[in-house]
């Protein structure tokens, strides 16, 4: 998996908690990102960042912070977890930020929120 | 709205045979459009990408062609293996987009079985 390591890769929480999911890349990639994947959406966007401290949102961010202090660590964090924030988890990076260039996925994490 | 449909949604073939998996799309203007592999729980991992001008990209036994007229690629697998199996992600990109904007499909999910 290129690199990326995903922590934890399964939670169980409930609705209501905090929840931080972290990305840990040794690649020194610019660009990170966080992905939701639920059946029958594909993978979504849920932010991603260009840059230590630099973050932008993506198309299904509410609910959702992201923190960058460091080139490798990219956090994810679900301030008060509802169970319609039970999904899959992806993290991913790339080198630079076009279309072209390829993005490598880390190996997941599993939330479910009851 | 950019969409990306994939089709079909499962397929279950015998090891050694051939497929063919397809991918319609209205993302507009475009760039370029990726295949992605992705195994049971684990991240996606790149097949081929291909510009507007290409119509044929292949890796190993894994063809994708494109009509960028019709809008439509398809991903063909030759002489299946059981480590086929997996779900089989189109990704399309208009130009100048960031690499996380990229319009995702569901995925066909493909089982080879022996």
């Amino acid at each position: 998996d290129a690199g990326i390591t995903q922590s934890p890769r399964h939670k169980v929480t409930e609705t209501g908690t905090p929840v931080t999911l972290r990305c840990h890349q040794t690649e020194n990639h610019r660009y990170m990102y966080w992905y939701r994947q639920d059946p029958g959406h594909g993978l979504r966007l849920i932010h991603y960042s260009y840059g230590v401290k630099d973050t932008d949102k993506g198309e299904v961010s509410d609910g959702y912070s992201v923190s960058r202090s460091k080139t490798e660590d990219f956090l994810l964090t679900l301030e008060s977890a509802t169970s319609s924030q039970t999904s899959v988890y992806f993290c991913a990076i790339s080198e630079r930020s076009g279309s072209n260039n390829e993005q490598f996925f880390g190996p997941g994490t599993r939330l479910t929120v009851l | 709205k950019n969409q990306v449909e994939q089709s079909p949604q499962s397929l279950i073939i015998l090891e050694g045979k051939n497929c063919t998996l397809q991918c319609n799309y209205t993302v507009s203007p475009f760039s370029n459009l990726r295949w992605y592999k992705q195994d049971t729980g684990r991240g996606p991992v790149s097949l081929t990408i291909m510009t507007f001008s290409e119509n044929t990209k292949s890796n190993g036994r894994y063809t994708a062609t494109l009509d960028a007229d019709t809008k439509q690629s398809s991903l063909h697998i030759t002489a299946s293996q059981l480590s086929d199996s997996a779900s089989y992600i189109c990704v399309v990109s208009g130009p100048n987009t960031n690499a996380g904007k990229s319009t995702f499909g569901d995925g066909t999910t493909l089982t080879v079985k022996p």
